[in-house]
């Protein structure tokens, strides 16, 4: 198995531009989860879907962050405009939620720099 | 331990010995918790997890132990290498919702 795969690995862009991370679950898994991670905050969940709907969404820092997930094997992140507080690591998990129990599994993440 | 703030606290040890890196949780209604590992540049990566009608789980070198009475989680690596080194994050999850994690632990290995 793949694993979780995301892309880019590495992202530097500058204040105003718009950001897409991308985000491939596992096969067959049917939660996917945004994180963002930074020394300050460590790592904080931003968004999670279930069987691709949005089930909470209450982490996303503000109206410029939108995640999306069209279909069962593929999840975008956008931040537009971006901000160079933004800058942190972004990590999509997924996992199979089964009797209330999840693992979730981990991408490489995204490193994003916002000049 | 987990705390909040800045630093996270950092445990070092020598090779060989055994680690035990604690977390205090904060939801007396988690019913499963994880620990997860996480090396410099990647994600984290799971080590071992434990329902809440267990109070001790072992895997390959590793062992969870779960008080619920004090709200304390703790993981013991056997026999630590220096591959063990990276931050390890405890997370609890409640019924199926999202995990909540800690701030996590550094353990340092030297040999």
């Amino acid at each position: 198995d793949a694993g979780v795969i995301q892309s880019p690995r590495h992202e530097v862009t500058e204040m105003g531009q718009e950001v897409t991370l991308r985000c491939k679950p596992i096969s067959g898994h049917n939660s996917l989860f945004w994180y963002r991670q930074t020394m300050m905050r460590g790592l904080e969940l931003l968004i999670y879907f279930n069987n691709n709907v949005p089930i909470d969404d209450s982490g996303m820092p503000e109206d410029r962050f939108s995640a999306k997930m069209p279909n069962a094997s593929f999840s975008t992140l956008k931040i537009q405009p971006s901000e160079p507080r933004d800058s942190a690591v972004y990590f999509c998990a997924s996992s199979f939620l089964a009797g209330g129990i999840e693992t979730q599994y981990f991408g490489p993440g995204t490193r994003l720099l916002v000049l | 331990g987990e705390s909040v703030g800045l630093h996270l606290p950092t445990l070092s040890v020598q090779e060989g010995d055994n680690s035990i890196i604690n977390c205090a949780y904060s939801n007396s209604a988690s019913d499963y918790f994880i620990w997860y590992k996480q090396e410099s540049g990647k994600g984290p990566q799971f080590i071992i997890d434990i329902r809440s009608n267990m109070d001790k789980r072992q895997g390959q070198r590793v062992t969870v132990l779960l008080n619920k009475t004090v709200k304390h989680l703790s993981l013991q690596i056997a026999a630590t290498q220096p591959g063990d080194s990276a931050v390890y994050f405890c997370a609890e999850s409640q019924a199926g919702t999202a995990l909540i994690f800690g701030k996590g632990t550094t353990l340092s290995v030297s040999s």
